[in-house]
């Protein structure tokens, strides 16, 4: 069975702290993801991996930061958190080489709130 | 914007009836496909439909996709309270061979 795991369901933290998210899938995926999702918003694309030590801004990068050194593992850090951040994050992996496929699996997101 | 936009934002139906969600896009795709959201969890993956596909079926699901309109529909048969979920379309754009595009998706509410 494949698997996304994001390492906390819920996260409190303080304005300022510099804030780790972190995502380990277990399929070989070369592609992985990390989405913001709001109410009225759907996902936005924060940043996207295609390779180890790979990496490409999404629709908004600005106050993240990733982290890809191992395949199975992408981490999303905060610089210095703001309460605008507070957001459900959602991890997702695909992989492009099954040729027209590029369904992603999801964890299950970790809820942060900054306060 | 090359996100889809799913219509309506908000679907309540009785149980048994069908529910249909739209997908409207403006940029040419490789793929569409839709994926459904509990409450506070990750997004399953329901569906795919390549740009050269007209309908797919999967289940009590049926995607249709019409490439010149830039429009695609999810329709579930006999719903089931089980059904009351977020559900999302999301894209792959043709100048994106990777990254997945969502929409705001669309809350379908299930009454027994």
């Amino acid at each position: 069975d494949v698997k996304v795991t994001q390492s906390s369901r819920y996260l409190v933290k303080r304005t300022g702290e510099k804030v780790f998210l972190e995502c380990v899938q277990d399929m070989d995926h070369e592609n992985m993801f990390w989405y913001r999702q709001d109410p009225g918003l759907g996902l936005r694309l924060i940043y996207f991996s295609y390779d180890v030590k790979m990496k490409e801004k999404g629709d908004i990068p600005e106050g993240y930061s990733v982290s890809r050194e191992k395949k199975e593992r992408f981490s999303l850090i905060l610089e210095s958190a703001s309460t605008n951040q507070t957001s459900m994050y959602l991890c997702a992996s695909s992989d492009p080489r099954i040729q027209g496929r590029t369904e992603a699996f999801f964890g299950q997101g970790t809820r942060l709130t900054v306060v | 914007s090359q996100q889809g936009e799913e219509d309506p934002q908000a679907l309540s139906i009785q149980e048994g009836e069908n529910a249909t969600m739209n997908c409207s896009y403006k940029t040419s795709i490789n793929n569409l496909q839709w994926y459904r959201q509990n409450s506070g969890r990750g997004l399953v993956h329901l569906i795919l439909i390549r740009s050269n596909e007209r309908e797919k079926h999967s289940g009590r699901l049926r995607v249709t996709l019409d490439t010149s309109k830039k429009s695609s529909s999810l329709l579930i048969t006999a719903s089931r309270a089980a059904d009351t979920a977020s559900y999302f379309c999301a894209l792959l754009p043709k100048t994106s061979y990777d990254k997945v595009i969502f929409g705001p998706g669309t809350s379908l509410s299930v009454i027994p």
